[in-house]
């Protein structure tokens, strides 16, 4: 069946950089985008952006234009989302989420949580 | 950019009714989505482009859209429905969700 598989949990210095991955299974992984998306504690949801695994081509939301950058490797059906410049508001649970048929964000990962202290 | 507004919360008795609302500026002319989410657990889309259930879906989930404020109704509320519920739309190829909305079953 379709899954995606995240890296583990992440404990970083304010300043530091984190690469998270995401492993797809079970269905064409350059068919449909990835997206990813965060949400902090007891917060909501916030995408942050989604690449275009055939292309390579990446849209970011504003917010984080300039600290983060999605990628992907084809022969291993791995994306990756990179963020620079770690600050404590950036602990979170990361999430990544395929883009299904309907534009709809239909198969998600089991998330990795990010932890930003000192 | 476009923003969805939720309520934070409703409350429904088992058996009961609850209707969530989402509005926004951009939903007549976007598709709007629903997840659920429990506690620890990843979200799960459960309708999307506006009233379109994806299969294993109870029947009791359904939505509507009537112009800038979509609607996820849950007929005859079951204790398992309790979680965090969240919107989403588009706004020129980003995604943008709702702040959420906490159902909870009394």
């Amino acid at each position: 069946q379709m899954q995606l598989v995240q890296s583990g949990a992440e404990v970083k210095k304010p300043g530091a950089s984190v690469k998270v991955s995401c492993k797809s299974s079970g269905y064409t992984f350059t068919g449909y985008y990835l997206h990813w998306v965060r949400q902090a504690p007891g917060q909501g949801l916030e995408w942050m952006g989604w690449i275009n695994p055939n292309s390579g081509d990446t849209n970011y939301a504003q917010r984080f234009q300039g600290r983060v950058t999605l990628t992907r490797d084809t022969s291993i059906n791995i994306a990756y989302m990179e963020l620079r410049r770690l600050r404590s508001d950036d602990t979170a649970m990361y999430y990544c989420a395929k883009d299904g048929p309907w534009d709809a964000l239909d198969i998600w990962g089991q998330g990795t949580m990010v932890t930003v202290s000192s | 950019s476009s923003e969805l507004t939720q309520p934070p919360s409703v409350s429904v008795s088992p058996g009961q009714t609850a209707r969530i609302t989402c509005s926004g500026d951009a939903l007549p002319k976007q598709n709007a989505y629903w997840y659920q989410q429990k506690p620890g657990q990843a979200p799960v889309l459960m309708i999307y482009k506006d009233n379109k259930r994806p299969s294993g879906i109870p029947e009791r989930f359904s939505g509507s859209n009537s112009g800038t404020i979509v609607t996820l109704t849950i007929s005859g509320v079951q204790a398992e429905d309790e979680a965090d519920y969240y919107c989403q739309s588009a706004d020129s190829s980003a995604v943008v969700f709702g702040g959420g909305t906490k159902l909870t079953v009394l």
